[in-house]
């Protein structure tokens, strides 16, 4: 199984439209998830971070289930500016080390 | 403030050639990270360094491949003897502490080797 496993779309939504991507990790003994966005060319940055509680930040919202060892972002109300590639992050216990999923690309389309 | 800065943007070398990779941190940050992104691949690790220290190694994908990191702040990547399959984006990242921050990613560097 790999590490961090997500569906490489890429989705493509109307303006407007509601869309969730589901991360999968293989370590049950991580603790600190990430979303990050990269626009095409671009480097990475900090979208959010997931907490246990889940957290929101506008249209954004990501949640943890441990039990399923997944993570997951919700957008709603898409924008044309929310086009790029969705990468879930996660660090290694015990290590400082961070594991990147291969992405998910979003389109969203006018 | 200013961010991660690499450079060259942009190297194009020769089969066989070694080149060196720099990487500014955000100043007073402990914790930096080198990735490596083939065209639409996501992000590989090749190493970490806390403070000058580089306790994991781990993802250094050959011997030809070394960094260092002096004074706690710049890092170098030196890839020594080419191959065509190094050409790739290098990513830097540095993050105020290694646990649980959010990394500040450099604008990379990407290397093509003819």
């Amino acid at each position: 199984r790999k590490e961090v496993e997500q569906d490489p779309g890429p989705f493509n939504v109307p303006e407007g439209a509601t869309v969730a991507f589901n991360c999968t990790y293989s370590n049950s003994a991580s603790q600190s998830f990430f979303w990050y966005r990269q626009d095409c060319r671009k480097e990475p940055k900090l979208l959010m971070s997931v907490y246990s509680s889940g957290n929101e930040d506008g249209r954004f919202t990501a949640q943890l289930n441990r039990a399923s060892q997944y993570i997951s972002l919700l957008i709603r109300d898409s924008k044309l500016s929310d086009s790029a590639t969705y990468l879930c992050v996660y660090q290694d216990p015990g290590t400082y080390k961070y594991i990147f999923g291969t992405g998910t690309r979003l389109k969203v389309l006018a | 403030g200013a961010g991660v800065s690499q450079s060259p943007s942009n190297k194009v070398t020769e089969k066989g050639k070694d080149v060196e990779l720099r990487c500014d941190p955000i100043s007073g940050h402990t914790a930096l990270y080198w990735y490596r992104q083939s065209l639409g691949q996501g992000l590989e690790f090749l190493i970490y360094f806390q403070g000058n220290s580089a306790p994991d190694k781990s993802g250094l994908p050959s011997d030809r491949f070394s960094a260092e990191r002096t004074g706690g702040s710049v890092s170098t990547l030196t890839i020594q003897r080419t191959q065509q399959e190094d050409s790739a984006v290098y990513l830097c990242a540095s993050s105020l502490t290694g646990t649980n921050n959010e990394q500040f990613f450099g604008p990379g560097t990407r290397l093509t080797v003819l």
